[in-house]
């Protein structure tokens, strides 16, 4: 049973560049949520995809966007990349967008230079 | 909104001891707490979870935590700690909306566990 998988594992860029991470949710799971968990911090909800729309969204700018597609995989896009945006991203997956069983990717660390 | 606070930020313990890693929230409506654990390098693992009915959980390597609702509380114990329980260890809480969760995850900012031999 495939777990939750993230790609790239690293990535570096520099500041004023865009980014994109990919996740792909456990098999059979429908619903995904992007995490921001800077150095020595608990992660931090970015966004919510359910039924290829954004459910929910936590108090991150609108430079931070993202997409599900018909497969369920998402997609999480950073524009205008800026030193602070370094942080280890993790993908959440889970089965409808009310459940609390949520399981984690192992993440793709960006560094913002 | 939902808040978490851990206490410690480092704990530092030696093997075979008991070990206490406490959490403590702050909600206007009824919610779903979660403790998950991390490894050097890796994603988040889901230790434990109280949803309701016993406020005592039991979770996996031996890990429980205790809710009290008075004290808004949920403390993650273990008996006698191994090398390998050496990770960080977040405390979690989403809201539960009568019955169901809006599945957005509050963390607090984690609490490293030292195990020493």
């Amino acid at each position: 049973d495939a777990g939750v998988t993230q790609s790239p594992t690293h990535l570096i860029k520099t500041r004023g560049q865009q980014v994109t991470l990919r996740c792909s949710p456990k098999s059979g799971h429908d619903t995904v949520s992007w995490y921001q968990q800077a150095l020595g911090q608990g992660p931090q909800f970015i966004f919510q995809y359910y039924e290829e729309e954004e459910r929910q969204r936590g108090n991150f700018p609108d430079r931070f966007s993202g997409h599900q597609f018909p497969n369920y995989s998402s997609e999480l896009n950073v524009n205008a990349l800026l030193l602070g945006d370094s942080a280890l991203y993790l993908c959440a997956s889970s089965l409808g967008s009310t459940s609390y069983e949520q399981y984690f990717g192992p993440g793709t660390r960006l560094t913002v230079t | 909104a939902q808040s978490v606070t851990q206490l410690d930020s480092q704990v530092p313990v030696f093997e075979e001891a008991p070990v206490e890693l406490r959490c403590n929230y702050s909600s206007s409506v009824s919610v779903y707490l979660f403790w998950y654990v991390q490894y050097p390098n890796q994603g988040l693992q889901l230790l434990l979870k109280y949803l309701s009915g016993s406020t005592l959980v039991k979770g996996i390597n031996g890990f429980e935590a205790e809710f009290n609702k008075s004290q808004t509380s949920f403390h993650l114990r273990k008996p006698s700690v191994h090398i390998s329980d050496t990770a960080e260890y977040f405390c979690a809480v989403s809201e539960n909306a009568g019955g169901t969760s809006y599945g957005k995850l509050t963390f607090g900012q984690g609490t490293i566990l030292t195990v020493h031999p």
